[in-house]
């Protein structure tokens, strides 16, 4: 099947620094890319969809000058994390979608981010 | 708009003994189904997906998943469970293309030796 990577898969720093997550679909391209915040012990929330060359589209009650997202190519996606505070601590997974196959969709291994 | 839930936060069974797991799920355009299966700290893996062909569909590791539009259920079994198979379950739907998902909460499955 086709593989997701996502980097890194820990990141622990400290509150007030910038993190950035990348999300790299290995052996297709992806026109759109989502990205999913989970809490521990808790369900996947969508943050947002990353659409390639274009704006990303956010999810009610994310803020988007939080959570950078910008998608450059068709096989990256990249979320920043701004200005970070232990509050935004969470595992967050990206997945993707090989262009033009609905229905399928493949998941990042996660990262797991730890603001001190 | 579409939604899905989970019946049962944590379902606990023996190994050998058979596995359900509750998924009802409402989406305004026919759906396409998925159940994903997440061990700690790791990403999802898929077990299966239902994309409007065979009700019946089977999956990886023994599972399968029956749609039931009557219903509005996509209920995922095992006939006999084993201890690998303790981790957290998600069930998900997707509309139009499928590809933006949304999720029940989560099903954390355990198997008691």
């Amino acid at each position: 099947g086709a593989v997701v990577s996502q980097h890194p898969s820990r990141v622990i720093c400290k509150s007030g620094t910038s993190v950035k997550i990348e999300c790299r679909s290995l052996d297709f391209q992806a026109t759109t890319m989502f990205w999913y915040r989970q809490f521990p012990k808790q369900s996947l929330m969508l943050m947002a969809t990353s659409n390639e060359g274009s704006k990303a589209t956010y999810e009610q009650g994310v803020e988007k000058d939080k959570f950078l997202i910008n998608h450059a190519s068709l096989t990256l996606s990249t979320l920043t994390v701004t200005s970070a505070h232990p509050e935004d601590s969470s595992f967050y997974i990206c997945s993707a979608s090989p262009s033009g196959s609905p229905g399928e969709l493949f998941f990042g291994e996660g990262s797991r981010l730890t603001v001190l | 708009a579409q939604s899905v839930t989970q019946l049962g936060s944590h379902v606990s069974v023996s190994e050998g003994a058979l596995v359900l797991l509750r998924c009802n799920y409402s989406s305004s355009v026919p759906p396409y189904l998925f159940w994903y299966v997440q061990y700690p700290n790791q990403g999802l893996q898929l077990l299966l997906k239902y994309t409007s062909a065979a009700t019946l569909v089977k999956g990886i590791n023994g599972f399968e998943a029956e749609f039931k539009k009557s219903e509005t259920s996509f209920h995922l079994t095992k006939p006999s469970a084993h201890m690998s198979d303790a981790a957290e379950y998600f069930c998900a739907v997707g509309g139009n293309a499928g590809n933006m998902l949304t999720f029940g909460g989560g099903t954390r499955l355990m198997v008691k030796p």
